[in-house]
C-alpha cells in the first residue's frame, strides 16, 4: 500500500502570500490530521479532518485552514504567510472508522516551507 | 491538559552501546494512547509502537523494547546494540481516546557513532 504523499515537498513563499498545500492519505484512511513542525515550538496539531468534516482544531489563528474532499484528500491554506509560518508542515493518516480516535496516525514526508 | 515530557535532549553512543529514553506524560484521562514515532534526517515520522492505558505490558520487537509503567505515569523505549541507522530523533506521543490529536513530546536525538 502506497503511503501518505504530499506535495509540494519544498516551497519558498514571500511575507503576505498564501500557500496550499496537499495530501494524500493512505487507500482506505477517512481521517488526515495536520501538523506544523518548528525548532521553537516543536510539533503542534493543526487540525484533523474526517469524511470531510473539520472534528478537531489546535491553536492557530484563523490563517491556517484546511478542507477534506470525498475521496478523503485533503488540502490545508495558509494566507497573510508571516516569517514565523515557516516549517515543516506534516500530514498524518488514520483509518478512524468512527467518531472514537484509536487509530494510528502514518505521516507523510512533509512540506518544507520557507517564508521570506 | 495533557502534556508529554522528554527531558533528554540529546544522547550520544557508540555503535552496540545500549540507549534508553525516558517519557513521561500527564493526562487525566482514563483512556489514553501512548506512542513512539523515530524521525530521521529526511524529516518523515516513522511509526514504532502504540499502547492504550489498560496495557502495561512491555514489549520487544527486534533490538527494540518498551516499558510503560502507569504508576509513574512514564512510557520509556530502550534501543539495544544500537547502530549507525539508529540515528534520528525520536518522538513520544499522547493521545485521548477520541479527539484523534496528538500531543508530542520535544524529542530526543539519538545520535550513533561508529
Amino acid at each position: 500500500k502506497a503511503g501518505v504523499t504530499q506535495t509540494p515537498r519544498y516551497l519558498i513563499k514571500t511575507r503576505g502570500q498564501q500557500v496550499t498545500l496537499s495530501c494524500s492519505p493512505i487507500s482506505g484512511h477517512r481521517s488526515v490530521s495536520w501538523y506544523q513542525q518548528t525548532p521553537g515550538q516543536g510539533l503542534q496539531f493543526l487540525f484533523e479532518y474526517f469524511s470531510e468534516t473539520q472534528r478537531n482544531k489546535g491553536n492557530f489563528p484563523g490563517r491556517f485552514s484546511g478542507r477534506q474532499f470525498s475521496n478523503s484528500r485533503s488540502e490545508m491554506n495558509v494566507s497573510t504567510l508571516e516569517l514565523g509560518d515557516s516549517a515543516l508542515y506534516l500530514c498524518a493518516s488514520s483509518p478512524r472508522t468512527s467518531g472514537t480516535s484509536t487509530d494510528t496516525q502514518y505521516f507523510g514526508p512533509g512540506t518544507r516551507l520557507t517564508v521570506l | 491538559a495533557q502534556k508529554v515530557t522528554q527531558a533528554q535532549t540529546e544522547i550520544s553512543v557508540v555503535e552496540k552501546e545500549d540507549v534508553t529514553l525516558d517519557c513521561v506524560y500527564e493526562t487525566r484521562d482514563t483512556t489514553y494512547y501512548l506512542f513512539w514515532y523515530k524521525q530521521p534526517p529526511s524529516g518523515e515520522l516513522v511509526f514504532l509502537i502504540r499502547r492504550n492505558s489498560f496495557d502495561e505490558q512491555n514489549e520487544i520487537s527486534g533490538r527494540y523494547s518498551w516499558n510503560f509503567q502507569k504508576s509513574t505515569s512514564s512510557f520509556n523505549f530502550t534501543i539495544t546494540a544500537s547502530q549507525v541507522v539508529d540515528s534520528a530523533v525520536y518522538f513520544c506521543a499522547l493521545s485521548d481516546a477520541y479527539r484523534g490529536k496528538l500531543q508530542f513530546g520535544a524529542g530526543t536525538q539519538v545520535v550513533v557513532t561508529p
